[in-house]
């Protein structure tokens, strides 16, 4: 079974880089297509972009200048850097991967707070 | 980007009734590359039907989906005590993939 795990600071100072990397257990990393969701507080799921396992990847516009990321296939991971992070960039944030196009097995997601 | 715009906002009912929840777009949602999502407090999303229609493993058959182009639907034919949570639509046929705002199934 397939299971994914973020991981990441919790707490983030306004204008600095969130990261965030998701670990991949029970099967390769390897040709598939991964993606990370936000949810804040209280509110609906948000994509922010995909990536395959050789790198090629899709943004969400909203939040494309900001954001990249990247696989690391020796560790079985990928990561998420959001750049210039305020307040409204707070979150729980999940990965999951991608199959047949829909998001099949997730994370059981971290919160990220931005706050000085 | 295509809009999706769940209705109702919350639906009060009791257990063993019939739940219909509707998922309308803003424009066309190719080849019915549409998914629903069941998410409970504080737990990850769970996918429960992709194409519009398929339930993916170990979904029970009281989820079913259906609808094509613009008007999506998800019914759960009797309601169990651990299916009131809040549901997801999701398109993801063109990019960005967007989701509904959520429908929240409560008990009456």
């Amino acid at each position: 079974q397939v299971q994914l795990q973020e991981s990441g600071p919790g707490l983030v100072r306004p204008s600095e880089t969130l990261s965030l990397t998701c670990t991949v257990s029970g099967g390769s990393i390897s040709s598939y297509y991964w993606s990370w969701i936000r949810q804040p507080p209280g509110k609906g799921l948000e994509w922010i972009g995909y990536i395959y396992y050789t790198g090629s990847s899709n943004y969400n516009p909203s939040l494309k200048s900001r954001i990249t990321m990247s696989v690391d296939t020796s560790k079985n991971q990928f990561s998420l850097k959001l750049s210039s992070v305020t307040a409204a960039d707070t979150a729980v944030y999940y990965c999951a991967r991608v199959s047949g196009w829909y998001l099949h097995y997730w994370g059981q997601g971290t919160l990220v707070t931005v706050s000085s | 980007e295509i809009v999706l715009t769940q209705s109702p906002g919350t639906l009060s009912l009791s257990p063993g009734e019939r739940a219909t929840l509707s998922c309308r777009a803003s424009q066309s949602v190719s080849s019915s590359n549409l998914a629903w999502y069941q998410q409970k407090p504080g737990q990850a999303p769970r996918v429960l039907i992709y194409g519009a229609s398929t339930r993916a493993t170990g979904i029970p058959d009281r989820f079913s989906g259906s609808g094509s182009g613009t008007d999506f639907s998800l019914t759960i034919s009797r309601l169990e005590p651990e299916d009131f949570a809040v549901y997801y639509c999701q398109q993801y046929g063109t990019s960005p993939w967007t989701f509904g705002q959520g429908t929240k199934v409560e008990i009456k």
